[in-house]
C-alpha cells in the first residue's frame, strides 16, 4: 500500500463549479499535509497546508483533514481555468524528515 | 535572485555516463531534496540532506549519489546512467510555511534523458 494515495482522475468540471480532490494517507503519525499545484511543465507550487482537524480556507480554496479516517481534500470554489493543472497531496510524516506525495489529480476547467 | 535554481535544466546522456545535476538555493535552508516525477509513481525522495555533510537516503537511492559540503548547494550524481534514470529530476528545499508546518520548495526540474 503506498503511503498516499489520490484517484488519479482526469477529473473535469465546469468554469464555476467546485472541484473535489480526495488524498487518503496509511501512515497514523503523518503530521503536516499540503497540497501543491503543478502546471504542466512546471514545478510543484504550494497551495495549501494543514495539520489540524477541521476546514482551512484561503480564498477559493478550502483544505480539510480528518486524521480519524486518515483522509485530507482540497475543495477549490469557483473554479477556472487557470485551476487546470494537476494537484498533488504530500504528507510529512514524522520520521525523517520525509514528504510523501501521492501520485496527482489531473483537473481540467472547461470553460 | 533569491530562490532555488537547477541546472542543467535538461540533459541528454548515453547509458554508462557519469551525470551530475546541479542544485543551489539561496534561502539558507538547512534540509535539502531530491526528487525524480516519473508517470505514475509521482514525486519519490532520493536523498535527503539536513545540513552540510549530513545526507540520507529517501526512496529510491540505488544509482545515485549526493553531496553536500556548502549548505547551498546539494549535487546529485548519477554514477553510470542507466535508462530507467530518464525522468524529471526536482531539488526542494525546505522552509517554514506557518503554524508549524514546513513547506518545501521545489526548483524549476531538470529533465534527463538516457539514451
Amino acid at each position: 500500500q503506498k503511503e498516499v494515495e489520490q484517484n488519479s482522475g482526469p477529473l473535469s468540471v465546469p468554469e464555476g463549479a467546485i472541484a473535489s480532490l480526495n488524498c487518503t494517507y496509511s501512515d497514523r503519525g503523518s503530521q503536516s499535509f499540503f497540497w501543491y499545484r503543478q502546471y504542466s511543465g512546471k514545478s510543484p507550487e504550494l497551495i495549501m497546508f494543514i495539520y489540524s482537524n477541521g476546514d482551512k480556507e484561503d480564498g477559493r480554496f478550502t483544505a480539510q483533514l480528518n486524521k480519524a479516517s486518515q483522509y485530507v481534500s482540497l475543495l477549490i470554489r469557483d473554479s477556472q481555468p487557470s485551476d487546470s493543472a494537476t494537484y498533488l497531496c504530500a504528507v510529512n510524516i514524522g520520521r525523517g524528515n520525509q514528504f510523501y506525495f501521492g501520485t496527482g489529480t489531473s483537473l481540467t476547467v472547461i470553460p | 535572485d533569491a530562490g532555488i535554481t537547477q541546472s542543467p535544466r535538461y540533459k541528454i546522456t548515453e547509458t554508462g555516463r557519469q551525470v551530475t545535476l546541479m542544485c543551489h538555493q539561496t534561502w539558507s535552508h538547512s534540509y535539502m531534496f531530491w526528487y525524480r516525477q516519473d508517470l505514475g509513481h509521482g514525486l519519490r525522495l532520493i536523498y535527503y540532506s539536513a545540513a552540510a555533510d549530513i545526507t540520507d537516503k529517501g526512496e529510491v537511492p540505488d544509482g545515485y549519489v549526493v553531496s553536500r559540503s556548502k549548505t547551498e548547494n546539494f549535487p546529485l550524481t548519477l554514477e553510470s546512467a542507466t535508462r530507467s534514470q530518464t525522468s524529471v529530476y526536482f531539488c526542494a528545499s525546505r522552509g517554514l510555511a506557518g503554524e508549524g508546518a514546513y513547506e518545501q520548495y521545489f526548483g524549476p526540474g531538470t529533465r534527463l534523458t538516457v539514451t
